[in-house]
């Protein structure tokens, strides 16, 4: 099984709606993260968060506000939906403490907003 | 302002040969860095790290140099396969927090 697992992987929506992206990590991790990517800008982060109580905004937060339910779960939302939303997100973990930067990546939302 | 910059969109190598792909960077915060390989329709998994008081690591096929006085670093892939065609993101981290990415590079590499 994954370790860290994205749902759904695939979505259409409209503009204007509200969408729910989750994600699910078994890695025991305290720090969670959300990106988008979009062809030729590369990575950019929206929202993280380093445990239930603590949330901040990334490089990218307008238009999205996250939830962190459990130490395992954590959830991006498009409150109205722009088509300029269109992107691949994605979801990664990171554990906290020593000297390990490493961020473990879910397999990616791909969201398409018309 | 782009803090981790990838200037080259792609590179083409033939096996066998050696791939290198560039990275620079402007933030001098920065004291760890990072390479991540993604493959279509997959998130990014990681490759290879150097810490900033270090100027060379290496794991297996893959090398990472940093020159912190020019602000660059490279990942050498030696010898490169054909099954290691992907975007390749270089990505800068300080005091711990979040990760910087570059736009990424697509390596090619043909039989």
């Amino acid at each position: 099984d994954a370790d860290v697992t994205q749902t759904p992987r695939n979505r259409i929506t409209k503009t204007g709606k509200r969408i729910m992206l989750e994600c699910s990590q078994t890695k025991g991790h305290d720090r969670m993260y959300w990106y988008r990517q979009d062809p030729g800008l590369g990575l950019r982060l929206i929202y993280y968060s380093f445990d239930v109580k603590d949330i901040n905004k990334g490089e990218i937060s307008d238009g999205y506000s996250v939830s962190r339910q459990a130490q395992a779960k954590f959830s991006l939302s498009l409150e109205s939906a722009i088509p300029n939303q269109t992107a691949l997100y994605f979801c990664a973990t990171r554990a906290s403490g020593g000297d390990q930067e490493t961020q473990y990546f879910g397999p990616g939302t791909r969201l398409l907003v018309l | 302002d782009q803090q981790v910059k990838q200037n080259s969109p792609s590179l083409s190598v033939q096996e066998g040969r050696i791939s290198i792909l560039n990275c620079d960077y402007t933030n001098s915060m920065f004291d760890y860095f990072l390479w991540y390989k993604k493959y279509p329709a997959e998130g990014p998994t990681f490759l290879i790290s150097i810490s900033s008081i270090k100027d060379k690591n290496e794991d297996g096929r893959f090398t990472v140099f940093l020159n912190k006085s020019a602000k660059h670093l490279s990942l050498h892939i030696v010898p490169s396969q054909p099954g290691d065609s992907a975007v390749y993101f270089c990505a800068g981290s300080s005091g711990y927090s979040t990760l910087t990415f570059g736009k990424g590079t697509m390596l090619l590499v043909s039989p």
